[in-house]
């Protein structure tokens, strides 16, 4: 089975700009979340999508947004872009909600000036 | 809000050497998971540990879940050049797939 594949890899935005990544999770996984992984603040949670519906968001403002495709592919948006959104976006697929053991894409490096 | 503190932050070793890892809340979680990041990669599951006391072992990695699901740890023998990585552990919510993280611990081992 393929793994979880983010597009694109790298990103470099300036302040101001919005910015949309995508993720494919791995064939038959229906759950995907998101996160924002910098050196300060280590992994932080941004949302889960589950079944195309938002099951759980963690503590980020309204720029961050997301949804879920029909076929679980995943999009997540950041507008009005902010200097301290340069980090790396980690997205991860499970099969369904549960025990929350989740197989990781290679991320997307954003970089913001 | 469940926190999950690692220790160390940074360990620098020589090829041979034993370690450990810790990763300790106060919040008791329904699984814990270990994984492995390298520069510029996602991170990988090592483990998945659900049961308190459990341990689980993988080639040199030992994982254990504390008695009380609110701790595990980490422990690589005769560590290789190959295991260098950040060592994160991460703590599941019973019943959601959330995931806390803690900040993870950069192991650099040294041929």
């Amino acid at each position: 089975k393929a793994g979880v594949t983010q597009t694109p890899r790298y990103l470099i935005k300036t302040r101001g700009q919005q910015v949309t990544l995508s993720c494919s999770p791995i064939s038959g996984h229906r759950s995907v979340s998101w996160y924002q992984q910098t050196p300060g603040q280590g992994l932080q949670f941004l949302f889960e999508y589950f079944s195309e519906t938002q099951r759980n968001k963690g503590n980020f403002p309204g720029r961050f947004s997301g949804r879920q495709f029909s076929n679980s592919r995943s999009e997540m948006n950041v507008s009005t872009l902010e200097l301290g959104d340069s980090a790396l976006y980690l997205c991860a697929s499970s099969p369904g909600q549960g025990r929350g053991t989740q197989y990781f894409g290679p991320g997307t490096r954003l970089l913001v000036l | 809000t469940q926190l999950l503190e690692q220790s160390p932050q940074f360990l620098s070793i020589q090829e041979g050497e034993n370690l450990t890892v810790y990763c300790n809340s106060s919040s008791v979680f329904s699984s814990l998971q270990w994984y492995r990041q390298e520069p510029g990669e996602g991170p990988v599951l090592l483990v998945t540990v659900v049961t308190g006391g459990e341990v689980k072992k993988l080639k040199r990695l030992t994982f254990q879940f504390g008695d009380a699901r609110k701790d595990s740890s980490l422990h690589i023998t005769a560590a290789q050049p190959g295991d260098t990585g950040l060592y994160l552990c991460a703590g599941a919510e019973s019943g959601y797939s959330t995931l806390t993280f803690g900040k993870g611990t950069m192991l650099l081992v040294s041929p």
